[in-house]
C-alpha cells in the first residue's frame, strides 16, 4: 500500500512559469515532509522540508505548502528554469515510537521545463 | 567531504547468481538506509540501521535479500539467488542523526544499477 502518492508521473512547463508538484499521503502519523530532486544517474538530493506544525515553508524559488486536513502537500517552483528539469520525490516521516529518520517516498514526478 | 560511496555503479548478472552491493556512509553519520528505485513503486525503503544495528527490515522483499553493517563505515546488501525482477537501482543513504533531532535529511549515494538477465 502506497502511503505517499504522487499521482502525476510527469509535468511539463514553460521556462519562467510556475511549476506545481503535488503529493498526497494516507498515514495521519506523518509529521515531517520533504522534497527531493533527482537528476539522471545521480542520487536524490534534499530540496526543502516542512514540519506538520507549519503550513508553508519557503526557500528562494521553492515553496512547500502543507494541508493537513486534506493530507496533501505541494511544491511550487517560481520561476521555473530549465535546470529544474528532474524527477521530484515527495517523502514523509513519523516521529512515533522513539523516532527515526525513516523516510517513505512517493513514486516521483518528472518535471520538464521547456526553454 | 566525500559523500556516500556505493559500488558497483553498474552490475549485470545472470539469474541465480549472487549479487553484493556495497556502501560507505558519510563519516560520522549513524543511520544508514538501503532503498530500491523502480518505475512502479518509486523509492522503496528496504532496511535501515542505527549505530550499525538493523532497526527495520520490513521492506526487504524476500529471504533472498540480506543486509549487514559490520562497522560504522561499511554496509552490504546481498541478493542470493538473484532474479530478473530484482533489476532496479539500489540506493544507499546515510543520516547524521537518529531520532527527531535533525531535519530528517538523508544523503544519498549515486546508486547501483542492477540488471539481472
Amino acid at each position: 500500500d502506497q502511503q505517499v502518492k504522487q499521482n502525476s508521473p510527469s509535468l511539463s512547463v514553460q521556462e519562467g512559469r510556475i511549476s506545481i508538484l503535488n503529493c498526497d499521503y494516507t498515514n495521519s502519523m506523518f509529521d515531517y515532509f520533504l522534497w527531493y530532486k533527482k537528476y539522471p544517474a545521480e542520487g536524490p538530493t534534499f530540496l526543502i522540508s516542512i514540519s506538520s506544525i507549519k503550513d508553508k515553508n519557503e526557500d528562494g524559488r521553492f515553496t512547500v505548502f502543507l494541508n493537513k486536513s486534506a493530507k496533501h502537500l505541494s511544491l511550487h517552483i517560481v520561476p521555473s528554469q530549465p535546470g529544474d528539469s528532474a524527477v521530484y520525490f515527495c517523502a514523509a516521516s513519523a516521529s512515533y515510537g522513539g523516532a527515526t529518520n525513516k523516510l517513505i517516498f512517493g513514486t516521483g514526478t518528472l518535471l520538464a521545463v521547456q526553454p | 567531504d566525500a559523500g556516500v560511496i556505493q559500488s558497483p555503479r553498474h552490475e549485470v548478472t545472470e539469474m541465480g547468481q549472487e549479487v553484493t552491493l556495497r556502501c560507505k556512509p558519510i563519516s560520522g553519520h549513524n543511520s544508514l538506509f538501503w532503498y530500491r528505485q523502480t518505475m512502479m513503486r518509486g523509492l522503496e525503503l528496504l532496511i535501515y540501521f542505527n549505530n550499525n544495528v538493523p532497526i527495520d527490515d520490513s521492506g526487504m522483499p524476500e529471504d533472498r535479500f540480506s543486509a549487514k553493517m559490520p562497522n560504522a563505515s561499511f554496509s552490504t546488501l546481498k541478493i542470493q539467488p538473484s532474479e530478473p525482477r530484482d533489476s532496479a537501482v539500489y540506493f544507499c543513504a546515510s543520516s547524521p542523526t537518529s531520532g527527531r533531532l535533525g531535519t530528517g535529511e538523508l544523503f544519498f549515494g549515486e546508486g547501483s544499477r542492477l540488471t539481472v538477465l
